[in-house]
């Protein structure tokens, strides 16, 4: 099957900074969803972003399908940022999902 | 607010019960996913139906029996369950599964715990 792998799988940052989250994939995809989950296990979504570029608010990701990867930028981080991002990405069933990236934001 | 509603949130019970997880969309979503996630891991695929029928089973043991009565209503029925089947079950839809595309949005989950 597909493989999703995610960096860096923890990251721990003051209050203001600027990260960026990588996600890459085996294989080519019909569908590359950005996560977030709470800590009370709700998985958000954030950008649904088979290819292409999109930005909401202080978050945006890109994805290059060709080269099979896929970024998530967050700027000016705030603690309610903290927690898991996940990618997720899709051929024919179900999401497969990295193992993702605990973000931790300190004030 | 999530549009993919599930119930319980939690559920506690013994190895001998047997139990339901509900799940309920209205967007009208001809897709329908049933997600494991135990601690510290990411989601993986239970179970998929599109239109009402069960299109992908992951080699999930018969004790999870999942079912879904009409386009909106998913249903995971539980029996015989094991201390390691505790985790969080997630629901998720999308408006079709042919071609792969599409978004899955998912519920807030039920977090079941089996004594």
């Amino acid at each position: 099957g597909i493989q999703v792998e995610q960096s860096p799988p923890d990251l721990i940052l003051q209050e203001g900074a600027n990260s960026t989250l990588r996600c890459n994939f085996s294989d080519s995809v019909n569908n590359l969803q950005w996560f977030h989950q709470n800590p009370w296990g709700q998985l958000i979504n954030l950008f649904y972003i088979p290819s292409g570029t999109k930005q909401n608010g202080r978050l945006s990701a890109t994805t290059v399908a060709t080269e099979r990867y896929s970024l998530l930028y967050i700027s000016s981080s705030q603690t309610t940022d903290s927690g898991v991002y996940f990618c997720a990405v899709r051929i024919d069933d179900g999401l497969t999902f990295g193992k993702g990236t605990h973000l931790i934001i300190q004030p | 607010d999530t549009e993919v509603t599930q119930t319980p949130k939690h559920l506690v019970m013994g190895m001998t019960n047997k139990k339901s997880l509900k799940c309920e969309q209205h967007m009208g979503h001809r897709a329908m996913y049933w997600y494991k996630q135990k601690a510290k891991k990411p989601p993986e695929l239970m179970f998929v139906y599109s239109y009402e029928k069960l299109s992908i089973n992951e080699s999930v043991p018969s004790r999870f029996s999942p079912e879904c009565p009409n386009s909106s209503l998913l249903n995971l029925h539980l029996h015989a369950l094991q201390p390691e089947d505790s985790a969080l079950y997630l629901c998720a839809s999308s408006q079709r599964l042919a071609g792969g595309t599409g978004e899955l949005f998912f519920g807030e989950g039920s977090r079941l715990t089996v004594l």
